[in-house]
């Protein structure tokens, strides 16, 4: 299994206070992403990173940042969490503009009351 | 991207292969068709991807047809840790966004 690790694991906060999840690497992989899924939805791109300091936006990206100061960590923020931000947040590396072979990691569920 | 259409839901015996269709009718010619697999509660596991030759590896096999309209995901011998949901995505070499999207996919289940 690739070295992927989030933390936490299980959180659960009040709306409208600031969340952070992180998200570990060990392979030393330049793109890693955030996704979120929710029932009826599937997963959806929340922020990717291509490199440390370079992230772009995903399909999701409203109330949401993130920010890469080393490779291996790419930490996504809920500036103020909402009850719709609500979900279980994957992160994954790999990918690149000739293989979308991508590995995820076992996940956080986050529940905002 | 081409769109995908998989069968909601299938079984399968233990021990038998597991072969899920994917059908990809407008995929172009430079799009790959891409397996992920999520087992409950799990982060999705990267299968296998093919462009035209079929693919094998230690976890399946993907045979595309020869108008690429069409895959097949093969599992040989299914055992009951291959109860999962089942993804089959098309998807452009080079394309600007990284995104994977991941329709709602095949339900197998593997009955002992």
């Amino acid at each position: 299994d690739a070295g992927i690790t989030q933390s936490p694991r299980h959180k659960v906060t009040e709306t409208g206070t600031p969340v952070t999840l992180r998200c570990h690497q060990t392979e030393n992989h330049r793109y890693m992403y955030w996704y979120r899924q929710d029932p009826g939805h599937g997963l959806r791109l929340i922020h990717y990173s291509y490199g440390v300091k370079d992230t772009d936006k995903g399909e999701v990206s409203d109330g949401y940042s993130v920010s890469r100061s080393k490779t291996e960590d790419f930490l996504l923020t809920l500036e103020s969490a909402t009850s719709s931000q609500t979900s279980v947040y994957f992160c994954a590396i790999g990918g690149t503009s000739l293989s979308y072979e991508q590995y995820f990691g076992p996940g956080t569920r986050l529940t905002v009351t | 991207d081409a769109k995908t259409t998989q069968p909601p839901s299938m079984d399968c015996a233990e021990g038998r292969a597991a072969n899920l269709p994917c059908n990809h009718s407008t995929i172009s010619g430079n799009e790959y068709v891409y397996w992920y697999r999520q087992i409950h509660s799990q982060g999705p596991q990267y299968i296998i991807h093919g462009l035209k030759n079929n693919e094998t590896n230690e976890m399946a096999s993907l045979i595309i047809t020869e108008d690429r309209k069409s895959s097949t995901l093969i599992l040989p011998h299914a055992t009951l840790r291959d109860t999962a949901v089942y993804y089959c995505i098309s998807r452009r070499s080079g394309a600007g966004s990284y995104q994977l999207t991941f329709g709602k996919g095949t339900k197998l289940s593997v009955i002992p």
